[in-house]
């Protein structure tokens, strides 16, 4: 069966520090991977997706990077973080069926402070 | 710009009673609709998909689609208090440009007061 691991769960940053949040996924090849970010109360934003290794689009212009170095590994970066990057940061993956839904990780709270 | 909307909440159901949840969307292309369900603090986990025009039931609940009206829902029956959680509705479409990923919504919020 497919898992997805994503770590650390939590994290507590000074502003402009840099960041390194990873994701993998088990159990299955080429999957389609996404970070998603999601402000306190407020719906899923969509930041990067990424359908194969190097293969990288950007959703929202920011502070943020995403690299997919290996085919299930999927890193979300930024070399000196801002407030406003404080969030519940999400690793999803899915295939490349449209028919099925995402399966997201389990998520990292980061603070900015 | 492709939407989906429901409404925020928070819908109040007492507990044993329905919950009914909305969710519009704008896209007419789109073809695959999907709830998840977000418990506080927790990553969102997918608890039922539809694809054809009808209902569809999994235990408590039953997914209703009308593509013709755009609007597809959500039933909780007897509704239990760890039902208390905010309700993702999600869209795929076909269309070129979205590539098929999915669009959310902001989400309702449901409290079950025993």
């Amino acid at each position: 069966s497919q898992t997805i691991h994503q770590w650390p769960a939590t994290l507590v940053q000074p502003v402009g520090s840099p960041l390194s949040l990873e994701c993998t996924v088990e159990g299955t090849s080429n999957p389609n991977l996404y970070w998603y970010r999601q402000a306190a109360g407020r719906g899923l934003q969509l930041l990067f997706y990424s359908v194969g290794i190097g293969q990288i689009s950007s959703e929202v212009p920011q502070n943020l990077s995403a690299s997919r170095p290996q085919d299930r590994q999927f890193i979300l970066s930024s070399k000196k973080l801002l407030l406003s990057d404080s969030g519940f940061y999400l690793c999803a993956w899915s295939t490349n069926y449209r028919e099925d839904g995402y399966t997201f990780g389990s998520g990292t709270r980061l603070t900015v402070v | 710009q492709k939407e989906v909307e429901q409404n925020s909440g928070p819908l109040s159901v007492p507990e044993g009673a329905i919950a009914s949840l909305n969710c519009t969307y704008s896209d007419r292309g789109s073809q695959s609709f999907f709830w998840y369900r977000q418990y506080s603090g927790k990553s969102p986990e997918l608890i039922m998909f539809i694809y054809s025009n009808g209902d569809k039931e999994d235990g408590r609940f039953t997914a209703q689609l009308n593509k013709a009206s755009q609007y597809v829902s959500l039933l909780i029956r007897d509704s239990q208090p760890s039902d208390s959680a905010t309700y993702l509705c999600a869209v795929n479409s076909l269309t070129t440009d979205s590539w098929g990923k999915l669009q959310f919504g902001a989400g309702t919020q449901v409290v079950v007061t025993p």
